[in-house]
């Protein structure tokens, strides 16, 4: 199996509103991403978990909230969202962690739709 | 953090064609990916060429890289109308140490014609 799959494909929601993308894959790896997308740009890096522990989170607002509960899913938790916030997120994953040995491609899922009314 | 320059931004051709795809960077690298995008949809990776390689082909895809430039370029030839999708570089600095930290540039989008 080598592909990330990602749910809900669209989300439309609220500023008040809490809500949570989902990720998974089980191709054994054990790096996984959060990209944001917005259209026509190229998608930005949000964060990244390696072996289940947050490892980089790129200054993102905190009503991003990632979460990890193992090794195949990866959560995006979503609250008091702007506007500007709509866009499309993109999980993806790697094999294992990145050296200067050892090129890492990552494989990315169909991304969540997100439209923040 | 790097920056990545694509150009150019739009690439209209014929099916049969070549097109070719330029990138830049800035800093140092370990690698540099291609990854095409269909609109809309997730990145799918194309090919990767090491910090050490001048060179490397997959199928239609030719890609060159120059690190002296900082720059690279992605050949694809005798396109067909499926190939039409955003290109994007992506490259993997040197300095990290943790984690997979990809940079994307700025994309090409390319449209061929049937």
């Amino acid at each position: 199996d080598t592909e990330v799959t990602q749910t809900p494909k669209h989300l439309v929601m609220g500023m008040t509103n809490k809500k949570s993308l989902k990720c998974e894959q089980h191709m054994g790896h054990r790096a996984m991403y959060w990209y944001k997308q917005k259209a026509k740009k190229p998608p930005e890096l949000m964060f990244v978990y390696s072996y289940e522990k947050l490892s980089i989170n790129e200054s993102v607002p905190s009503r991003f909230s990632p979460e990890c509960p193992n090794s195949s899913l990866l959560n995006l938790h979503l609250h008091a969202l702007q506007p500007e916030d709509s866009a499309l997120y993109l999980c993806a994953s790697s094999h294992r962690l990145w050296t200067s040995q050892d090129p890492d491609t990552q494989y990315f899922g169909p991304g969540t739709r997100l439209t923040v009314l | 953090s790097q920056q990545g320059e694509e150009d150019p931004q739009a690439l209209s051709i014929q099916e049969g064609e070549n097109a070719t795809m330029n990138c830049s960077y800035k800093t140092s690298i370990n690698n540099l990916q291609w990854y095409r995008q269909n609109s809309g949809r997730g990145l799918v990776h194309l090919i990767l060429i090491r910090s050490n390689e001048r060179e490397k082909h997959s199928g239609r895809l030719r890609v060159t890289l120059d690190t002296s430039k900082k720059s690279s370029s992605l050949l694809i030839t005798a396109s067909r109308a499926a190939d039409t999708a955003s290109y994007f570089c992506a490259t993997d600095a040197e300095e990290e140490t943790s984690g997979s930290r990809l940079t994307f540039g700025e994309g090409t989008q390319l449209t061929v014609n049937p």
